[in-house]
């Protein structure tokens, strides 16, 4: 039972161009919700996060935005570069629970 | 400063056969956790631990074992080894069970069973 949910698998953007990842998730209790960044042979490393109590959370290029009643974020980064070409995982938790739910990944490419 | 380290990158493994992924962090976590990663899914919890003696199963445990004698070293055991267990495994570390900085994984060990 898939939690998280991202439903692209891939995603390419022109270098320059707004990058649009998605995530849906299905608990309700889900809180805390955080984006990772994974490049080939390396393990995902931690890109920004965002709580319930928040709808926006920014960092540099990188954007989170949380739609709580539609169980919706997206990660949007703006200007994409092709750096940014990697596999993008959002995962989930309740503030009291012991592991974070991921997603299946959508990998990003940016054409230069 | 290492953060996660983990032993070995790749590894071969016979039907039946028996091992040990070592993971080792230096940023003095409490928390600990071992993920798979299968093609085209996402990262599944294997097990995981909230301080040195204190572990507990997560959503995939079948297959394993854990053991965390010490705050650094939380090794992963494999016994008798199935192909259903071929995978990337990921060992994480974490200060709390939620930050605002997310977990610090390693590189990854991958295993395929034969």
């Amino acid at each position: 039972d898939q939690q998280v949910k991202q439903n692209s698998p891939s995603l390419s953007v022109q270098e320059g161009r707004i990058s649009i990842l998605n995530c849906d998730y299905t608990n309700s209790m889900f809180d805390y919700f955080l984006w990772y960044k994974k490049y080939p042979a390396e393990g995902p490393t931690f890109l920004i996060s965002i709580s319930s109590i928040k709808d926006k959370n920014e960092d540099g290029r990188f954007t989170v935005f949380l739609n709580k009643s539609a169980k919706h974020l997206s990660l949007h980064i703006v200007p994409s570069q092709p750096g940014d070409s990697a596999v993008y995982f959002c995962a989930a938790n309740t503030l009291t629970g012991n592991q974070f739910y991921f997603g299946t990944g959508t990998s990003l490419t940016v054409i230069p | 400063n290492a953060g996660v380290t983990q032993t070995p990158k790749f590894r071969i493994l016979k039907i039946g056969q028996s091992m040990t992924l070592q993971c080792a962090q230096d940023m003095n976590h409490n928390y600990m956790y071992w993920y798979r990663q299968d093609p085209g899914m996402g990262l599944k919890l294997i097990y995981y631990s909230v301080g040195a003696g204190i572990t507990d199963k997560g959503e995939v445990p079948n297959g394993y074992n854990v053991s965390r004698s010490t705050t650094e070293d939380f090794p992963l055991r494999l016994e008798l080894a199935a192909p259903s267990q071929t995978s990337v495994y990921f060992c994480a570390s974490s200060y709390d069970r939620v930050t605002d900085y997310g977990y610090t994984f390693g590189s990854g060990t991958r295993l395929t069973v034969v």
